[in-house]
């Protein structure tokens, strides 16, 4: 049973670079047709999607993140990482990372849903 | 960009059925995913393409989608049922969340 959990500094100060890692047991993040993917969740709020990247190495990210966002694979340690540069209180959250099936089906494509998380990182950026 | 409306809040009286809608432009066209949110907790998917449940969550839980609005159903609604819930979709590779419903069993 695939297993995720997220780690990484709890307090990052204002303008510095948000560094999280998602360490994947039992599986391989190199394998399957998944998305390795970052949410997080301001306190009291929504989930707000961060970003994928997929088993082929291909990335896409919330466009109002992208100019800041980088997510990455590191398959020696079969972990996946986030990168956020210049954060700001708003960037204060607890973070997920998770995954979800897709691929091919007939002439088209499908998503099964997230069916496996981390249990979160909270990540606080004072203002 | 794509949005999912969500209401803010559903009530329901202990054993009765809550609907949780999502809505969306043509979302019968996509598939749709549900998560619930507990407390402290993570969120667990509890249905998937729209209508399937994955292994472990009870058959109370279903789902239906049509045209501008998905739809989850909570039967025999429990007070363990008490939870955020939030719907998902795929919009030209982006992934995109409803903003949330809590749900309150009275």
């Amino acid at each position: 049973q695939v297993q995720l959990q997220e780690s990484g500094p709890g307090l990052v100060k204002p303008s510095e670079t948000l560094s999280l890692t998602c360490t994947v047991s039992g599986g391989s993040v190199s394998s399957g047709s998944y998305y390795w993917t970052w949410i997080r969740q301001p306190p009291g709020k929504g989930l707000e999607w961060i970003g994928y990247i997929y088993h082929t190495g291909n990335t896409n990210y919330n466009s109002s993140l992208k100019s800041r966002v980088t997510i990455s694979v590191d398959t020696s340690r079969n972990q996946l990482s986030l990168k956020l540069t210049s954060v700001t209180a708003a960037d204060t959250a607890m973070y997920y990372c998770a995954r979800e099936t897709g691929g091919p089906f007939g002439s088209g494509w499908t998503y099964y849903g997230m069916d496996v998380w981390g249990q979160g990182t909270t990540v606080t950026v004072p203002s | 960009s794509y949005e999912l409306t969500q209401p803010l809040s559903v009530s329901v009286a202990l054993g009765q059925t809550a609907r949780v809608t999502c809505g969306g432009s043509n979302i019968g066209s996509k598939f749709v995913h549900w998560y619930q949110q507990k407390p402290g907790q993570a969120p667990v998917l509890v249905i998937y393409k729209g209508v399937y449940r994955p292994s472990g969550i009870p058959e109370r839980f279903s789902g239906s989608n049509s045209e501008n609005t998905a739809t989850l159903t909570i039967s025999r609604a429990q007070v363990g049922d008490e939870a955020d819930f939030y719907c998902q979709v795929w919009d030209s590779s982006y992934v995109i969340f409803g903003g949330g419903t809590k749900l309150t069993v009275l």
